[in-house]
């Protein structure tokens, strides 16, 4: 069965203290990895696309990258504002156009 | 704003009482995705539509839930005799699909509340 799974449940940083979130999937032919940040109450927003083995993306204080069986987002200093749920998702391996699977997120929370 | 937009941001309903939640995609895409997110979970899939055709339904989708799209454009979910475990926020989502890209771009979401 495809399965998305994050660690940390939750992360507690101090403001520039750096940190990675992880995301491990088990689906038998990848066609992307997601990464979206939701605030609460709010719709995912997406952050980043990984589509192949070694590639990496930055966005800010955020580098998301990926090997064969998990993805990485690394925060670079983080600031309270980076405070959020952090999801990873892939496309379903039986769908058809991309419908997503997701993990249950990690928490940040960025004290100043 | 050109993003994804849903109506209405919020919903309280008496259990048994049907509801209709409404999706506004991105204007140039083909795709659109309904999702269910309940507390401390990621989204789920519902169903997907490509252009007006529903081509997708998760079995998480019962036969109370029915979803439209006419014309390709707005999206409706509706769902009937609703049950207190319908409590979730109801997340729509529109990519292009062009050249692989699977991207997808969330609106806000609609919070059901069943009582």
């Amino acid at each position: 069965e495809d399965q998305v799974t994050q660690s940390p449940e939750a992360l507690r940083l101090q403001e520039g203290e750096s940190s990675s979130l992880n995301c491990s999937y088990t689906v038998s032919g990848l066609r992307g990895l997601f990464w979206y940040r939701q605030d609460p109450g709010k719709g995912p927003e997406f952050l980043f696309t990984l589509y192949s083995a070694g590639e990496e993306k930055e966005k800010e204080r955020l580098k998301a990258t990926l090997t064969k069986k998990e993805s990485f987002l690394h925060i670079t200093a983080p600031k309270p504002e980076d405070s959020a749920t952090y999801l990873c998702a892939v496309p379903f391996d039986g769908g058809s156009q991309g419908n997503l699977i997701f993990g249950k997120g990690t928490k940040l929370s960025v004290k100043p | 704003d050109t993003g994804v937009s849903q109506d209405p941001r919020h919903k309280i309903t008496k259990r048994g009482q049907n509801v209709t939640f409404r999706c506004d995609p991105i204007s140039e895409h083909n795709r659109l995705y309904w999702y269910r997110q309940t507390l401390g979970q990621g989204p789920e899939f519902l169903t997907y539509f490509q252009n007006e055709a529903q081509l997708e339904k998760s079995r998480l989708l019962s036969d109370r839930f029915s979803a439209e799209r006419p014309k390709g454009s707005f999206s409706t979910l509706e769902i009937q005799r609703t049950e207190q475990g319908d409590s979730a926020m109801y997340l729509c989502a529109s990519s292009d699909g062009g050249q692989g890209r699977n991207e997808q771009y969330f609106g806000p979401g609609t919070r059901l509340t069943v009582t």
